[in-house]
């Protein structure tokens, strides 16, 4: 398994622009979650699927954020409208469980978004 | 007070010394601690896991968990240059019927030779 895959590595955009981030996670994950690391405030969750459903989304940190998962291999976050502020690395990872338990998680090559 | 808290960094020790990571979290209902490893540029990957109380070894990585004190903390005997990398600690919360895993702001480690 190519692991999780996620998409672009890299996007500079600017401020007000509409940004989609991509993820595919590995093949038979039940779980899939969306994180974002800032120097700042560390490595935050977003949200997270379970079953392509979503259980948890009180870490979005507000309404420009959105996130959909419409089949087991495919996720997106978008933000709009972009702010300055959201520049950080975003990762998706995936698991076989909620990662708090007894599985790990498999995190994604991160997602460098630079927002001008 | 943040739920997972580590300190910054960093910890610099010369090559073959022990080094002690520490972390200490805030509730008390968490059973589940973990500890990533992160390269500079590179994604987190899971190193270590604990639940109970005292020591579990795997190699030249120790975990050490008290949760009376609600601490944990990650020994790297014998270290290597190659274990220079951000070292971040993560505790489940359980709450409104799921778990979910918060990490600390981690701590680097830069081994010297």
């Amino acid at each position: 398994d190519a692991g999780v895959i996620q998409s672009p590595r890299h996007e500079v955009t600017e401020m007000g622009q509409e940004v989609t981030l991509r993820c595919k996670p590995i093949s038979g994950h039940d779980y899939l979650f969306w994180y974002r690391q800032t120097m700042m405030r560390g490595l935050e969750l977003l949200i997270y699927f379970n079953n392509n459903v979503p259980i948890d989304d009180s870490g979005m940190p507000e309404d420009r954020f959105s996130a959909k998962m419409p089949n087991a291999s495919f996720s997106t976050l978008k933000i709009q409208p972009s702010e300055p502020r959201d520049s950080a690395v975003y990762f998706c990872a995936s698991s076989l469980a909620d990662g708090a338990t007894n599985e790990k998680l498999f995190f994604g090559s991160g997602t460098q978004l630079s927002v001008l | 007070q943040k739920e997972v808290e580590q300190n910054s960094g960093p910890l610099s020790v010369p090559e073959g010394a022990i080094a002690s990571l520490n972390c200490t979290y805030s509730d008390r209902g968490s059973q589940s601690f973990f500890w990533y490893r992160q390269y500079s540029g590179k994604s987190p990957e899971l190193i270590m896991s604990i639940y109970s109380n005292g020591d579990k070894e795997d190699g030249r990585f120790t975990a050490q968990l008290n949760k009376a004190s609600q601490y944990v903390s990650l020994l790297i005997r014998d270290s290597q240059p190659s274990d220079s990398a951000t070292y971040l600690c993560a505790v489940n919360r359980f709450s409104g019927g799921y778990n979910k895993l918060i990490f600390g702001a981690g701590t680097r480690l830069a081994v010297h030779p």
